[in-house]
């Protein structure tokens, strides 16, 4: 089983729905998860952190479960800029190579 | 504020070439990481440059070296290059003590080895 696995999608959703979609982790000993962003041919950019007890900013929300190994976000009245590749990051570890990057899943918003 | 720069954006090499990216760190972070992203697939950590040492590696063999200049900035060299080098660089940049997972990224440098 792969460290962090993601569906790489595509995800085709129209404009104004609800989005949701995972990543799986296979450490249980992982302590810190974050979502990137990554437009095409772009630089990921940090989204926002999971934390324990689930995060909001606006339209996305952002949840773990440590139980079940994942986290999860979810994007709300969605819109066409919100279309790109959406990383899940796992930290396992206390150094830089304890970082692990998601292959990333694919969100097309449709007009 | 200048955030983390790369050069060169885009560069075209041959099998058995050598290659050295450059990555100037986000003003005010001393930390630098180099990752490898092939297409579809999410950023590989190769190594990690604080105090102008190598502090952690990834999977990657040692024909991937690195340097950590006095002012921060850092170069990726890659030695006989193949084909599967080809691939988008990523630099990023934090200050020493941040939280683990905010990485500040460049542009990236995208090399293609034919």
């Amino acid at each position: 089983r792969k460290e962090v696995e993601q569906d790489p999608g595509p995800f085709n959703v129209p404009e104004g729905a609800t989005v949701a979609f995972n990543c799986t982790y296979s450490n249980s000993a992982s302590q810190s998860f974050f979502w990137y962003r990554q437009d095409c041919r772009k630089e990921p950019k940090l989204l926002m952190s999971v934390y324990s007890s689930g995060n909001e900013d606006g339209r996305f929300t952002a949840q773990l479960n440590r139980a079940s190994q994942y986290i999860s976000l979810l994007i709300r009245d969605s819109k066409l800029s919100d279309s790109a590749t959406y990383l899940c990051v796992v930290i396992s570890g206390g150094g830089a190579d304890g970082l692990t990057f998601g292959k990333g899943t694919h969100l097309i918003i449709q007009p | 504020d200048a955030g983390v720069t790369q050069s060169p954006t885009h560069l075209i090499k041959t099998r058995g070439q050598q290659v050295t990216l450059r990555c100037s760190p986000k003003s005010g972070h001393d930390t630098v990481s180099w990752y490898q992203q092939a297409l579809g697939q999410g950023p590989q950590f190769i190594f990690q440059y604080y105090e102008e040492e190598e502090r952690q590696r990834g999977n990657f063999p040692d024909r991937f070296s690195g340097h950590q200049f006095p002012n921060y900035s850092s170069e990726l060299n890659v030695n006989a290059l193949l084909l599967g080098d080809s691939a988008l660089y990523l630099c990023a940049s934090t200050l020493e003590g941040a939280l683990g997972g905010e990485l500040f990224f460049g542009e990236g440098s995208r090399l293609t080895v034919l």
